[in-house]
């Protein structure tokens, strides 16, 4: 029933150690959104695919790499994590009404790296 | 996209109606705004989103002046449960963009 999924919920791991999270919408969206909110709560857009396609790659390292199997799953591979990593990465669909969008997203991974 | 800016925190007591501003004085012709809340340990969650005049619905009220420079969403008669921050985000009908989340307004409802 849920509109936004992750997985997992919660991630702890060493540094220099690769890890994914999953995120899957249910929504029949085109549009789905990687954010990253870090401890001072600020939320930050990562990256943006619609239907399968990368169309927005913020300043984010090249050890993150997201990668969209089918427009209802995009998932976020992290490669030789690092102390500054740890967050709380959202995932996020949107749909357009009107020429206005609205976000929809999940509950969200929470990533300590150690 | 426009910068927005808004109170970092308020507080309020039950029962009050809350307005929370935000400004937004780079805002374009074709930009329209949205606001999310957010809960502890959960997603932001879409509450209101308008382009000009007022806008409501069962959650609050979204009042945009003439000028649209900035923004006021108003929720009546906060609960405790209406603890959260609050987002403004300005976002482009032609591009798309609409992701730029600012600091938030973290409003806290007092018994």
């Amino acid at each position: 029933d849920t509109a936004v999924s992750q997985t997992p919920k919660y991630l702890v791991t060493q540094m220099g150690n690769d890890k994914s999270i999953k995120c899957e919408q249910n929504l029949g969206h085109d549009t789905m959104y990687w954010y990253k909110q870090d401890s001072k709560k600020f939320l930050k857009i990562m990256f943006s695919y619609n239907n399968k396609e990368l169309i927005i790659n913020e300043t984010v390292p090249n050890r993150f790499s997201p990668k969209s199997p089918d427009k209802a799953h995009l998932n976020l591979h992290i490669n030789s994590l690092e102390l500054g990593d740890s967050a709380v990465y959202f995932c996020a669909s949107s749909h357009w009404v009107g020429g206005l969008e609205t976000q929809y997203f999940g509950p969200g991974t929470r990533l300590l790296v150690l | 996209l426009a910068k927005t800016t808004q109170p970092i925190s308020m507080d309020s007591y039950e029962g009050q109606e809350v307005n929370i501003t935000c400004s937004h004085n780079n805002i374009a012709t074709n930009d329209y705004i949205t606001w999310y809340q957010q809960f502890p340990s959960q997603g932001p969650r879409f509450i209101i989103q308008g382009y000009k005049t007022k806008v409501t619905n069962e959650v609050a009220s979204l009042f945009i002046p003439a000028d649209r420079k900035s923004s006021t969403l108003s929720l009546p008669r906060v609960s405790l449960s209406d603890t959260a921050v609050y987002y403004c985000l300005v976002g482009d009908r032609e591009t798309g963009n609409q992701f730029y989340f600012g600091t938030g307004t973290s409003l806290t409802v007092i018994p």
